[in-house]
């Protein structure tokens, strides 16, 4: 059974700051993955698709790389700003199914 | 497009009463999928349905959960009866052939008292 793991739970960082969140996934045979980000009480919103053959995504001031074969995904944000304070969420869809399986989420403060 | 549409965004009914979710999923987008979030568990999928067929329903919790899409562009969660447990934000989601994302409703939160 397919698990994800985000590490961390919880981080808090100062405006402007470059960071990276981290995603564990257990197995590798995936077809894609997918970065959320979601605001508290708010759905969920698509960042980034990275596809099983990909090795990174860039949208504006994020980035995703992926690598399959040793089940790691990051995100990459750069120059921070107190706008993007939510819960980024991981979610792998398995080479067999069609379910995505998401991570518990790392929620992210940017203090002015 | 609006996106996937859910109704509605908040619900909070007794113990033992009937409740009806609703999803209207994005036109074009063949498969449909009902997940549930709390603080413990996280996401987990509930149903997923193709073409408005279910597919996967092993994430149904218990027989008090059914799910019917009746066609293509609308599709229910019912839970009777509701418990306290079964209190989360419940989320819809769509996508059209694998590879280009799933789209997410905005979500009903249900609380059961």
């Amino acid at each position: 059974k397919q698990e994800v793991t985000q590490i961390p739970a919880a981080l808090s960082v100062p405006e402007g700051e470059n960071l990276v969140l981290n995603c564990s996934f257990t197995d590798s045979a995936i077809y894609n993955l997918q970065w959320f980000r979601q605001d508290p009480g708010k759905g969920l919103t698509s960042l980034l698709l990275i596809q099983s053959s990909q090795r990174e995504q860039t949208s504006g001031r994020l980035n995703a790389s992926l690598d399959k074969s040793s089940g790691r995904s990051t995100l990459y944000i750069a120059a921070s700003q107190p706008g993007d304070s939510a819960t980024y969420l991981c979610a792998v869809t398995g080479a067999g199914s069609y379910q995505l399986t998401f991570g518990k989420g790392t929620k992210l403060s940017v203090i002015p | 497009d609006a996106g996937v549409i859910q109704s509605p965004r908040h619900e909070v009914t007794e113990m033992g009463q009937e409740v009806t979710l609703r999803c209207k999923p994005i036109s074009g987008h063949d498969y449909l999928f009902w997940y549930r979030q709390t603080m413990m568990r996280g996401l987990e999928l509930l149903i997923y349905f193709n073409n408005n067929v279910p597919i996967d329903d092993s994430g149904m919790p218990e027989d008090r959960f059914s799910a019917k899409m009746p066609n293509a562009s609308f599709s229910t969660l019912k839970i009777q009866p509701s418990e306290p447990r079964d209190s989360a934000v419940y989320f819809c989601a769509s996508t059209s052939p694998r590879g280009y994302g799933y789209t997410f409703g905005s979500g009903t939160r249900l609380t059961v008292v």
